[in-house]
């Protein structure tokens, strides 16, 4: 078990439908990612937060929206995912961003798109 | 573009033997540099760090840094079969931007 937590841990939905992905911890870290991971490739950043406020997107397209609503919880809102958009969804904090601190990962949401 | 290369593997060690994992980069400005270790359908889980060059070693793990060559490495000691994953290496510059990681060397340690 990691300190950055992570629900649901598994999730099938349909193109149309609409669900969240969740994340927190409570390190007192001030920067939290998400990352998408397919199989046998390493994370992929998707956003940044440092301090609650999006500080990255890498270029990710809209039916994916964060939001972080305070320093311990990032959300990740899905809507309109494709099938090529099934993968391991990783969620990490580190004390602050731009510093040399590791990144700690959560367990990570398995997605399957229908 | 700043580019994190390892060996993808597999690479495979019997019981007890040492395990070398290399990474190299090409970002001559980075500064810190970790070492992740992913089972199959897990999340990576943070093994070692290193900032400066030289080795730091944390029981039968030994990260080695030489930042002239460009290259990091990971050396496990007494390998055991559960140590068999999918090794992750990952940079960051000194302006503190985020990870880059590497594709991943898988290791298999055999009975």
């Amino acid at each position: 078990d990691t300190e950055v937590t992570q629900t649901p841990k598994h999730l099938v939905m349909g193109m149309t439908n609409k669900k969240s992905l969740k994340c927190e911890q409570h390190m007192g870290h001030r920067a939290m990612y998400w990352y998408k991971q397919k199989a046998k490739k390493p994370p992929e950043l998707m956003f940044v937060y440092s301090y609650e406020k999006l500080s990255i997107n890498e270029s990710v397209p809209s039916r994916f929206s964060p939001e972080c609503p305070n320093s311990s919880l990032l959300n990740l809102h899905l809507h309109a995912l494709q099938p090529e958009d099934s993968a391991l969804y990783l969620c990490a904090s580190s004390l602050r961003d731009r510093d040399n601190q590791p990144q700690h990962f959560g367990d990570g949401t398995r997605l399957s798109i229908l | 573009q700043k580019e994190v290369e390892q060996n993808s593997g597999p690479l495979s060690v019997p019981e007890g033997a040492i395990a070398s994992l290399n990474c190299t980069y090409s970002d001559r400005g980075s500064q810190s540099f970790f070492w992740y270790r992913q089972y199959s359908g897990k999340s990576p889980e943070l093994i070692m760090f290193i900032y400066s060059n030289g080795d730091k070693e944390d029981g039968r793990f030994t990260a080695q840094l030489n930042k002239a060559s460009q290259y990091v490495s990971l050396l496990i000691r007494d390998s055991q079969p559960s140590d068999s994953a999918t090794y992750l290496c990952a940079v960051r510059d000194n302006y503190g931007q985020n990870f880059v990681f590497g594709p991943g060397t898988r290791l298999s340690v055999l009975p």
